[in-house]
Protein backbone atom coordinates (compact mmCIF):
# COMPACT_ATOMS: atom_id res chain seq x y z
CA UNK A 1 0.00 0.00 0.00
CA UNK A 2 1.49 3.72 -0.71
CA UNK A 3 0.77 6.81 1.38
CA UNK A 4 1.62 10.38 1.68
CA UNK A 5 1.76 12.33 5.21
CA UNK A 6 1.22 15.89 5.04
CA UNK A 7 1.82 16.92 8.97
CA UNK A 8 0.69 20.54 8.81
CA UNK A 9 -2.61 21.11 8.16
CA UNK A 10 -1.79 25.33 7.63
CA UNK A 11 1.76 26.73 6.96
CA UNK A 12 1.34 30.76 7.85
CA UNK A 13 4.12 32.74 5.95
CA UNK A 14 4.52 36.47 5.40
CA UNK A 15 5.38 38.07 1.75
CA UNK A 16 8.89 37.78 0.65
CA UNK A 17 9.45 35.04 3.02
CA UNK A 18 10.58 31.77 2.17
CA UNK A 19 8.09 29.03 2.04
CA UNK A 20 8.27 24.77 3.15
CA UNK A 21 5.54 22.71 2.64
CA UNK A 22 6.05 19.28 4.16
CA UNK A 23 5.10 15.99 2.24
CA UNK A 24 6.51 12.41 3.44
CA UNK A 25 5.38 9.54 1.94
CA UNK A 26 5.35 5.60 1.93
CA UNK A 27 5.09 2.84 -1.71
CA UNK A 28 6.68 -0.13 -2.16
CA UNK A 29 9.23 0.30 -5.51
CA UNK A 30 10.34 3.36 -7.12
CA UNK A 31 7.97 6.46 -6.28
CA UNK A 32 6.40 9.11 -8.63
CA UNK A 33 6.12 12.59 -6.76
CA UNK A 34 3.56 14.73 -7.62
CA UNK A 35 2.51 18.61 -6.27
CA UNK A 36 -0.72 19.70 -6.84
CA UNK A 37 -2.43 23.11 -6.00
CA UNK A 38 -6.21 23.52 -5.43
CA UNK A 39 -7.54 27.12 -5.38
CA UNK A 40 -11.46 27.70 -4.26
CA UNK A 41 -13.89 25.98 -6.22
CA UNK A 42 -11.43 24.98 -8.67
CA UNK A 43 -9.97 20.90 -9.87
CA UNK A 44 -5.90 20.46 -8.86
CA UNK A 45 -3.36 22.14 -11.19
CA UNK A 46 -0.02 20.33 -11.14
CA UNK A 47 2.92 22.03 -10.08
CA UNK A 48 5.77 19.70 -10.65
CA UNK A 49 6.83 15.83 -10.20
CA UNK A 50 9.91 13.84 -9.18
CA UNK A 51 10.37 10.63 -11.28
CA UNK A 52 14.01 9.82 -11.70
CA UNK A 53 17.38 12.07 -12.02
CA UNK A 54 18.20 15.28 -10.11
CA UNK A 55 16.68 15.20 -6.76
CA UNK A 56 15.93 19.14 -6.67
CA UNK A 57 12.79 19.24 -9.29
CA UNK A 58 12.09 23.21 -10.27
CA UNK A 59 8.17 23.99 -11.22
CA UNK A 60 5.73 26.38 -11.96
CA UNK A 61 5.42 29.62 -10.45
CA UNK A 62 8.69 29.42 -9.05
CA UNK A 63 8.21 26.09 -6.97
CA UNK A 64 10.76 23.48 -6.43
CA UNK A 65 10.62 20.05 -4.31
CA UNK A 66 13.56 18.35 -2.81
CA UNK A 67 13.76 14.66 -3.21
CA UNK A 68 14.97 12.96 -0.30
CA UNK A 69 15.15 9.14 -0.46
CA UNK A 70 16.29 8.16 2.88
CA UNK A 71 13.93 10.53 4.52
CA UNK A 72 11.32 9.37 2.07
CA UNK A 73 10.32 13.18 1.96
CA UNK A 74 9.63 15.38 -0.71
CA UNK A 75 8.89 18.81 0.68
CA UNK A 76 8.06 21.93 -1.77
CA UNK A 77 9.48 25.26 -1.44
CA UNK A 78 9.82 28.65 -2.84
CA UNK A 79 12.58 31.20 -1.78
CA UNK A 80 9.87 34.32 -1.71
CA UNK A 81 6.11 33.72 -1.22
CA UNK A 82 3.67 35.75 -2.75
CA UNK A 83 -0.02 36.35 -1.64
CA UNK A 84 -1.45 35.06 -4.69
CA UNK A 85 0.32 31.55 -3.67
CA UNK A 86 -2.40 30.93 -0.86
CA UNK A 87 -4.19 28.01 -1.44
CA UNK A 88 -4.75 24.00 -0.90
CA UNK A 89 -1.46 22.29 -1.84
CA UNK A 90 -1.50 18.00 -2.22
CA UNK A 91 1.38 16.24 -2.57
CA UNK A 92 0.68 12.69 -4.11
CA UNK A 93 2.80 9.67 -4.54
CA UNK A 94 2.47 6.79 -7.71
CA UNK A 95 4.24 3.66 -7.04
CA UNK A 96 6.72 2.43 -10.48
CA UNK A 97 4.83 -1.02 -9.41
CA UNK A 98 1.42 -0.17 -9.03
CA UNK A 99 -1.54 0.50 -11.37
CA UNK A 100 -1.96 4.47 -12.81
CA UNK A 101 -3.41 5.74 -9.28
CA UNK A 102 -2.24 8.74 -7.29
CA UNK A 103 -2.47 8.73 -3.38
CA UNK A 104 -2.86 12.07 -1.97
CA UNK A 105 -1.95 13.51 1.39
CA UNK A 106 -4.91 14.97 3.28
CA UNK A 107 -3.51 18.62 1.68
CA UNK A 108 -1.90 21.77 3.50
CA UNK A 109 -3.33 25.15 3.98
CA UNK A 110 -0.73 27.99 3.03
CA UNK A 111 -1.76 31.39 3.87
CA UNK A 112 0.41 34.23 2.80
CA UNK A 113 -0.11 37.49 4.51
CA UNK A 114 0.80 40.85 2.83
CA UNK B 1 -6.32 23.71 -26.21
CA UNK B 2 -9.94 23.05 -24.20
CA UNK B 3 -8.91 21.70 -20.46
CA UNK B 4 -10.77 19.06 -19.31
CA UNK B 5 -14.65 19.57 -19.23
CA UNK B 6 -17.07 18.31 -16.32
CA UNK B 7 -20.87 18.41 -16.00
CA UNK B 8 -22.71 19.14 -14.49
CA UNK B 9 -20.93 22.03 -12.43
CA UNK B 10 -23.52 21.29 -9.39
CA UNK B 11 -25.58 18.60 -8.70
CA UNK B 12 -28.67 18.05 -6.02
CA UNK B 13 -30.02 14.94 -5.38
CA UNK B 14 -31.97 12.97 -2.55
CA UNK B 15 -31.02 9.89 -0.43
CA UNK B 16 -31.73 6.78 -2.93
CA UNK B 17 -31.76 8.44 -6.15
CA UNK B 18 -29.18 7.81 -8.95
CA UNK B 19 -27.06 10.11 -10.56
CA UNK B 20 -24.18 10.20 -13.85
CA UNK B 21 -21.17 12.92 -13.72
CA UNK B 22 -19.82 13.48 -16.90
CA UNK B 23 -15.71 14.27 -18.07
CA UNK B 24 -14.92 15.03 -21.05
CA UNK B 25 -10.81 14.91 -21.28
CA UNK B 26 -8.45 16.87 -23.21
CA UNK B 27 -8.42 15.61 -27.09
CA UNK B 28 -5.68 13.04 -27.81
CA UNK B 29 -5.69 11.79 -23.69
CA UNK B 30 -7.08 7.85 -23.80
CA UNK B 31 -6.63 7.33 -19.65
CA UNK B 32 -9.61 8.99 -17.76
CA UNK B 33 -9.32 9.04 -13.70
CA UNK B 34 -11.98 9.77 -11.52
CA UNK B 35 -11.58 10.90 -7.48
CA UNK B 36 -13.95 11.81 -4.72
CA UNK B 37 -12.81 14.80 -2.44
CA UNK B 38 -14.43 15.18 1.12
CA UNK B 39 -13.61 17.30 3.77
CA UNK B 40 -13.05 14.15 6.30
CA UNK B 41 -11.16 11.53 3.60
CA UNK B 42 -9.51 14.05 1.53
CA UNK B 43 -8.86 12.91 -2.63
CA UNK B 44 -9.64 9.15 -2.69
CA UNK B 45 -8.97 7.09 -6.10
CA UNK B 46 -12.05 5.68 -7.67
CA UNK B 47 -11.32 4.27 -10.93
CA UNK B 48 -9.23 4.76 -14.01
CA UNK B 49 -10.11 3.86 -17.59
CA UNK B 50 -8.17 3.43 -20.65
CA UNK B 51 -8.94 2.97 -24.07
CA UNK B 52 -12.49 1.99 -22.56
CA UNK B 53 -11.69 -0.51 -20.24
CA UNK B 54 -11.00 0.28 -16.35
CA UNK B 55 -7.71 0.15 -15.56
CA UNK B 56 -7.74 0.45 -11.98
CA UNK B 57 -9.95 0.31 -9.21
CA UNK B 58 -10.23 2.65 -5.75
CA UNK B 59 -11.58 1.05 -2.60
CA UNK B 60 -15.29 1.80 -3.39
CA UNK B 61 -18.78 -0.09 -3.22
CA UNK B 62 -20.37 -1.80 -6.32
CA UNK B 63 -22.78 1.69 -6.31
CA UNK B 64 -19.90 3.64 -7.50
CA UNK B 65 -19.32 2.52 -11.74
CA UNK B 66 -18.19 4.38 -14.45
CA UNK B 67 -17.21 4.01 -18.33
CA UNK B 68 -15.58 5.20 -20.77
CA UNK B 69 -16.32 5.74 -24.61
CA UNK B 70 -14.90 5.29 -27.59
CA UNK B 71 -13.83 8.79 -27.73
CA UNK B 72 -12.38 8.95 -24.19
CA UNK B 73 -15.55 10.64 -22.60
CA UNK B 74 -16.13 9.03 -19.49
CA UNK B 75 -19.01 9.08 -17.04
CA UNK B 76 -19.50 7.60 -13.44
CA UNK B 77 -22.30 6.81 -12.03
CA UNK B 78 -23.56 6.78 -8.37
CA UNK B 79 -26.76 4.01 -7.52
CA UNK B 80 -28.98 4.48 -4.37
CA UNK B 81 -27.14 7.64 -3.32
CA UNK B 82 -26.33 8.24 0.44
CA UNK B 83 -25.99 11.42 2.49
CA UNK B 84 -22.06 10.43 2.60
CA UNK B 85 -21.82 10.31 -1.55
CA UNK B 86 -21.93 14.69 -0.95
CA UNK B 87 -18.51 15.42 -2.67
CA UNK B 88 -16.59 17.05 -5.21
CA UNK B 89 -16.04 14.61 -7.83
CA UNK B 90 -12.84 15.65 -9.83
CA UNK B 91 -12.15 13.61 -12.99
CA UNK B 92 -8.28 14.11 -14.45
CA UNK B 93 -7.31 12.76 -17.89
CA UNK B 94 -3.98 12.13 -19.17
CA UNK B 95 -2.29 10.38 -22.30
CA UNK B 96 -1.89 7.16 -19.66
CA UNK B 97 1.65 6.80 -19.03
CA UNK B 98 2.21 6.11 -15.27
CA UNK B 99 4.85 9.04 -14.61
CA UNK B 100 2.74 11.29 -16.55
CA UNK B 101 0.42 14.94 -14.72
CA UNK B 102 -2.70 14.32 -14.65
CA UNK B 103 -5.36 17.40 -15.93
CA UNK B 104 -8.25 17.71 -13.58
CA UNK B 105 -11.23 19.39 -14.32
CA UNK B 106 -12.92 21.75 -12.27
CA UNK B 107 -15.24 18.86 -10.60
CA UNK B 108 -19.00 18.34 -10.23
CA UNK B 109 -20.42 19.44 -6.62
CA UNK B 110 -22.91 16.41 -5.30
CA UNK B 111 -24.86 17.10 -2.50
CA UNK B 112 -27.43 14.36 -1.38
CA UNK B 113 -29.93 15.23 0.59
Amino acid sequence: AQSVAQPEDQVNVAEGNPLTVKCTYSVSGNPYLFWYVQYPNRGLQFLLKYITGDNLVKGSYGFEAEFNKSQTSFHLKKPSALVSDSALYFCAVRSSNAGNMLTFGGGTRLMVKP
Amino acid sequence: KAGVTQTPRYLIKTRGQQVTLSCSPISGHRSVSWYQQTPGQGLQFLFEYFSETQRNKGNFPGRFSGRQFSNSRSEMNVSTLELGDSALYLCASSFGGRGEKLFFGSGTQLSVL
